[in-house]
């Protein structure tokens, strides 16, 4: 079954630093990934996805991923992080289920930006 | 709507009670999902609708969750007996296209969630 593992659960950085916050997938095909941004009591916010057009996707709030079959990896960078990307960031795949596409989540990284 | 939009926000239910949650999801859309958000965890699914017909509710933890969208719009989550461990966000989210296995990468839209605390 398609599934995505995202290494840290927290992550820490300095304004001004880059952001890298790591996602793994599982897939036998090359699949749908997503990531999503959670904003404490809001719900999630698609930042970007990866349909296979392009193996680099931009996303929004200078956010971009890059896709690497090699690594069946999907990490999401920033070059500067910001104060206002503090938020939890959540990887996603989409999966073939009973003939219909579900969204399975990573466990989520916490992303703390320090002035 | 402009968004999904689910009610109530916040619930605090004593243990046994039931309660039920609510979505209405963007107008039109013919995809629902329901996910729940225990503390520090990613989102799971819960069931799955196309239009009124409930696909797939394989993520309902227990017997005692139900949900239903009767016409296919306005979504409802029923909790009944509720249990401490029930604590969680519960998430809707809705996507314009039916999630067939190739429709593509539909994205799905989420709405901010019902927090539900159970003591």
């Amino acid at each position: 079954a398609q599934s995505v593992t995202q290494l840290g659960s927290h992550v820490s950085v300095s304004e001004g630093a880059l952001v890298l916050l790591r996602c793994n997938y599982s897939s036998s095909v090359p699949p749908y990934l997503f990531w999503y941004v959670q904003y404490p009591n809001q719900g999630l916010q698609l930042l970007l996805k990866y349909t296979s057009a392009a193996t680099l996707v931009k996303g929004i709030n200078g956010f971009e991923a890059e896709f690497k079959k090699s690594e069946t990896s999907f990490h999401l960078t920033k070059p500067s992080a910001h104060m206002s990307d503090a938020a939890e960031y959540f990887c996603a795949v989409f999966r073939n289920s009973g003939g219909y596409q579900k969204v399975t989540f990573g466990t989520g990284t916490k992303l703390q930006v320090i002035p | 709507g402009a968004g999904v939009s689910q009610s109530p926000r916040y619930k605090v239910a004593k243990r046994g009670q039931d309660v039920a949650l609510r979505c209405d999801p963007i107008s039109g859309h013919v995809s629902l999902f329901w996910y729940q958000q225990a503390l520090g965890q990613g989102p799971e699914f819960l069931t799955y609708f196309q239009n009124e017909a409930q696909l797939d509710k394989s993520g309902l933890p227990s017997d005692r969750f139900f949900a239903e969208r009767p016409e296919g719009s306005v979504s409802t989550l029923k909790i009944q007996r509720t249990q401490q461990e029930d604590s969680a966000v519960y998430l809707c989210a809705s996507s314009p296209t039916r999630q067939g296995a190739y429709s593509g990468a539909n994205v799905l839209t989420f709405g901010a969630g019902s927090r539900l605390t159970v003591l």
